[in-house]
């Protein structure tokens, strides 16, 4: 079965330049994750969705970060006027809502020049 | 604040022996707590959890076990196998008192089993 995915798989951009990354969860899945690993730290949480709900945007480090996530489905994560901090893993999470188990994708290699 | 540290950031252990995995926490809030396993380029798998109800949870090859006086948990790989090299993070729901929501993580830990 499909299992969390995400693109691009690795992107390289220049300082001050905007980026998107997309994020399609596990099919039926309510609840959607955003985190980030910079090198050598552990994962870190953005931001998640849960049904209809408002998102929790808590972990978002700054306000050049927003996600949205259209028809309960597919979440797309922007960072504007990147900055060479933001190049991490970014990782996206899916479960059902109420489990404890969420399944990652392979993350977004983000390089800031 | 590092609500969840993992203070090893690496581990070596030889094929067939044990491979223990140590984590703290200082957020008393947390009762529930998880373990993943990362490979190189994928994204963490879920390994398994504990409540804070029990002391020891075991599948298979894994368990974890809790001390919640010392807010520190463990994971034990017995025998472990060269497959099992990977990364190691303990995890919280951050929600406190749930076993869901989203996941504070330890720093991880490389595991490298050698043959």
């Amino acid at each position: 079965g499909a299992g969390v995915s995400q693109s691009p798989s690795n992107k390289v951009t220049e300082k001050g330049k905007d980026v998107e990354l997309r994020c399609d969860p596990i099919s039926g899945h309510t609840a959607l994750y955003w985190y980030r690993q910079s090198l050598g730290q552990g994962l870190e949480f953005l931001i998640y969705f849960q049904g209809n709900s408002a998102p929790d945007k808590s972990g978002l480090p700054s306000d050049r970060f927003s996600a949205e996530r259209t028809g309960g489905s597919v979440s797309t994560l922007t960072i504007q006027r990147t900055q060479q901090e933001d190049s991490a893993v970014y990782l996206c999470a899916s479960s059902l809502w109420g489990n404890n188990e969420q399944f990652f994708g392979p993350g977004t290699r983000l390089t800031v020049l | 604040d590092q609500q969840v540290k993992q203070n090893s950031p690496s581990l070596s252990v030889q094929e067939g022996r044990i491979s223990i995995l140590n984590c703290d926490y200082t957020n008393s809030m947390f009762d529930y707590f998880l373990w993943y396993k990362k490979y190189p380029a994928e994204g963490p798998t879920f390994l398994i959890s504990i409540s804070s109800i029990k002391d020891k949870n075991e599948d298979g090859r894994f368990t974890v076990f809790l001390n919640k006086s010392a807010k520190h948990l463990s994971l034990h790989i017995v025998p472990s196998q060269p497959g099992d090299s990977a990364v190691y993070f303990c995890a919280a729901p951050d929600a406190g008192g749930t076993s869901y929501g989203k996941l504070t993580f330890g720093q991880g830990t490389i595991l490298t089993v050698h043959p």
